[in-house]
């Protein structure tokens, strides 16, 4: 089945610093969406993607659906602490989404 | 974007009883609603699609009688879990897409049930 490796893990940032985190996929996708998790908390959607190449900005946030269609990149600039959280990428292709395992994110103030 | 909420937020059980959890599309009509499970430190879990007048579609290894999908209008869908274990206790998060796009979902709070 499709699965998708999300790198890295965990990261642990100085506040102020910039953040990049992606997501590849055994196989191509129509959609990449990228969400945010708080603790106890269901995910937030943050950017969809829906075209090969497409660069989406949602204020500090850019992500890319990469040329392959089977990538995706997400980067935070000057980060701040409420920046803080999991954050999952997920595709889709016909099929139900199928979630990274998430880059969890912490900020040093 | 849109808002999907869910009820309740949290609930406390005990050893086989039945819990019913329920998500409703606040803004928008979702002839499909997906149900996923989430453990700790882990990434969300599809369960089962559920579909406005008909039966739910269940993913691979979920018990289809445990797990209670109903999907009774096009803005409600209920999940049940019936005789819950203590193995079921987990974060159950319900999520549906948009009807100006299928790919994009919008997930509720999430349920955090805890079975004794």
């Amino acid at each position: 089945g499709q699965q998708l490796n999300q790198s890295p893990q965990s990261m642990f940032i100085q506040e102020g610093e910039d953040v990049s985190m992606n997501c590849t996929s055994s196989s191509i996708f129509n959609t990449w969406l990228w969400y945010k998790q708080d603790p106890g908390e269901g995910p937030v959607l943050l950017i969809a993607l829906y075209k090969a190449g497409e660069l989406t900005s949602n204020g500090r946030l850019t992500a890319q659906f990469g040329i392959t269609r089977k990538d995706s990149f997400l980067n935070i600039s000057a980060s701040i602490p409420s920046d803080v959280g999991i954050y999952f990428c997920a595709g889709r292709r016909n099929t139900p989404l199928v979630f990274g395992k998430g880059t969890r994110l912490s900020v040093i103030a | 974007g849109a808002v999907v909420s869910q009820h309740p937020s949290r609930v406390i059980c005990k050893s086989g009883t039945s819990v019913k959890i329920e998500c409703r599309s606040l803004d928008f009509q979702a002839t499909t609603m997906f149900w996923y499970r989430q453990f700790p430190k882990q990434s969300l879990m599809l369960m089962a699609t559920s579909n406005e007048g008909s039966k739910a579609t269940y993913e691979q290894g979920v018990e289809k009688d445990k797990f209670l999908i109903n999907h009774a209008s096009l803005t409600l869908s209920t999940l049940t879990v019936t005789s819950a274990h203590p193995e079921d206790s987990s974060f159950y998060i319900c999520s549906a897409p948009t009807s100006l796009s299928t790919d994009t979902q919008y997930f509720g709070p999430g349920t955090r049930l805890t079975v004794l």
